[in-house]
């Protein structure tokens, strides 16, 4: 089945500095997105890339689509406290379609 | 902002009970669905649904799952006879029509079966 590889797994960092976390997948998919998870919540999303090679930023987040579609990395600048949790790429095929998700990089950030 | 809504937070049930989960989507969205997520694994998709009826479902979501939406408002994820390894998060979420990408997520059921 359609699988997507997310690295780091996790990642300890301090205040300040920049990440960057990718994820690989064998398939290709239309859509890419990255979410974020805070302890007891559920996924917020971030970022949704549709478009191959495109180039998406918001805020202190900028993120990319692969040429291929085959892969994604999310890129946080100047990270603060709170960018602490657990960060999910997933793939969509379609519109409205499921939603495949990495394993997921635990973010620990520093003060 | 709008929210998925999801009661109740946190429910504990005995091996071969049956559980049914709650979910008040956003209320103009059309399209619904379950995800799960065992402790300290990824999300996983189970169901969706649209129209009254399932568009998708993966093969965790087995004869033991059925979902409804009983009235205008609330979707329900029923687990017939539920098993230790069915102890997870359960994330509901929904969509709009017009929404070209991801969808909004609840806060999650935490399920855990003793």
């Amino acid at each position: 089945g359609q699988q997507l590889n997310q690295s780091p797994q996790s990642m300890f960092i301090q205040e300040g500095e920049d990440v960057s976390m990718n994820c690989t997948s064998s398939s290709i998919f239309n859509t890419w997105l990255w979410y974020k998870q805070d302890p007891g919540e559920g996924p917020v999303l971030l970022i949704a890339l549709y478009k191959a090679g495109e180039l998406t930023s918001n805020g202190r987040l900028t993120a990319q689509f692969g040429i291929t579609r085959k892969d994604s990395f999310l890129n946080i600048s100047a990270s603060i406290p709170s960018d602490v949790g657990i960060y999910f790429c997933a793939g969509q095929d379609n519109q409205g379609g499921k939603l495949i998700f990495g394993q997921g990089t635990e973010l620990s950030v520093k003060p | 902002e709008p929210e998925v809504t999801q009661t109740p937070s946190h429910q504990v049930t005995q091996m071969g009970q049956e559980v049914i989960l709650r979910c008040v989507p956003i209320s103009n969205h059309l399209y619904f669905y379950w995800y799960r997520q065992i402790l300290g694994q990824k999300v996983e998709f189970l169901v969706s649904f649209y129209n009254n009826e399932i568009s998708e479902k993966s093969e965790i979501f087995d004869d033991q799952f059925s979902v409804e939406r009983p009235d205008g408002s609330n979707f329900t994820l029923k687990i017939r006879s539920t098993k230790l390894e069915d102890s997870a998060m359960y994330f509901c979420a929904s969509r709009d029509y017009g929404q070209i990408y991801g969808y909004t997520f609840g806060s999650g059921t935490r399920l855990t079966v003793v």
